[in-house]
């Protein structure tokens, strides 16, 4: 079976510092690896995902993640962080054989001014 | 493209009660999704459909809760007898056909549940 752990419930940040988010996953299969976001009072968004291919994701709002297989990784990194930022992110992986997200349990990440 | 839209926001009940949450999901997309979430967690996959097909509800907490999709539209979940550890947010997501299933989901804002 495949999940998810995000290390660190909570990650603060100051404005223009590099963001860091970690990802492991376990998986007896290649992975299909997602990260989503939750700004306050919205609804989780799809902010990148691996499937194939490349290992090097881009996604929305200058996030990256990548895909390490040596490391059962897939952390999400950001140059720099803006107050926009701010919000909880979740690491999720596909099920194989099924179809829904197992979902990480999040991490918060707060930019200090 | 008005979103995935759930009705209530919030929703405060009896333990005892019966409650029921409506979904309406992106207008093309054909595939809907219910997760729960509870603070401190991440979204907890609860049922699936495909049209109107229920095709995974293995996963439904116990047999107090159920899901339909009548006409491969808007959804409803129920839970009969609430209980206080019922209390949690109930997401709804979509995505379209095509790729593989839970590939991108766009997901409401969802409703809140409160037993007291």
């Amino acid at each position: 079976a495949q999940s998810v752990t995000q290390l660190g419930s909570h990650v603060s940040v100051s404005e223009g510092a590099l963001v860091l988010l970690r990802c492991n996953y376990s998986s007896s299969v290649p992975p299909y690896l997602f990260w989503y976001v939750q700004y306050p009072n919205q609804g989780l968004q799809l902010l990148l995902k691996y499937t194939t291919g490349a290992t090097l994701v881009k996604g929305i709002n200058g996030f990256e993640a990548e895909f390490k297989k040596s490391e059962t990784s897939f952390h999400l990194t950001k140059p720099s962080a803006h107050m926009s930022d701010a919000a909880e992110y979740f690491c999720a992986v596909i099920e194989t054989g099924a179809n829904n997200l197992f979902f990480g349990t999040g991490t918060r990440l707060t930019v200090i001014p | 493209d008005t979103g995935v839209s759930q009705d209530p926001r919030h929703k405060i009940t009896k333990r005892g009660q019966n409650v029921t949450f409506r979904c309406d999901p992106i207008s093309e997309h054909n595939r809907l999704y219910w997760y729960r979430q509870t603070l401190g967690q991440g979204p907890e996959f609860l049922t699936y459909f495909q049209n109107e097909a229920q095709l995974e509800k293995s996963r439904l907490l116990s047999d107090r809760f159920s899901a339909e999709r009548p006409k491969g539209s808007f959804s409803t979940l129920e839970i009969q007898r609430t209980e206080q550890g019922d209390s949690a947010m109930y997401l709804c997501a979509s995505s379209s056909a095509g790729g593989f299933a839970g590939e991108k989901l766009f997901f409401g804002s969802g409703t809140q549940l409160s037993v007291l």
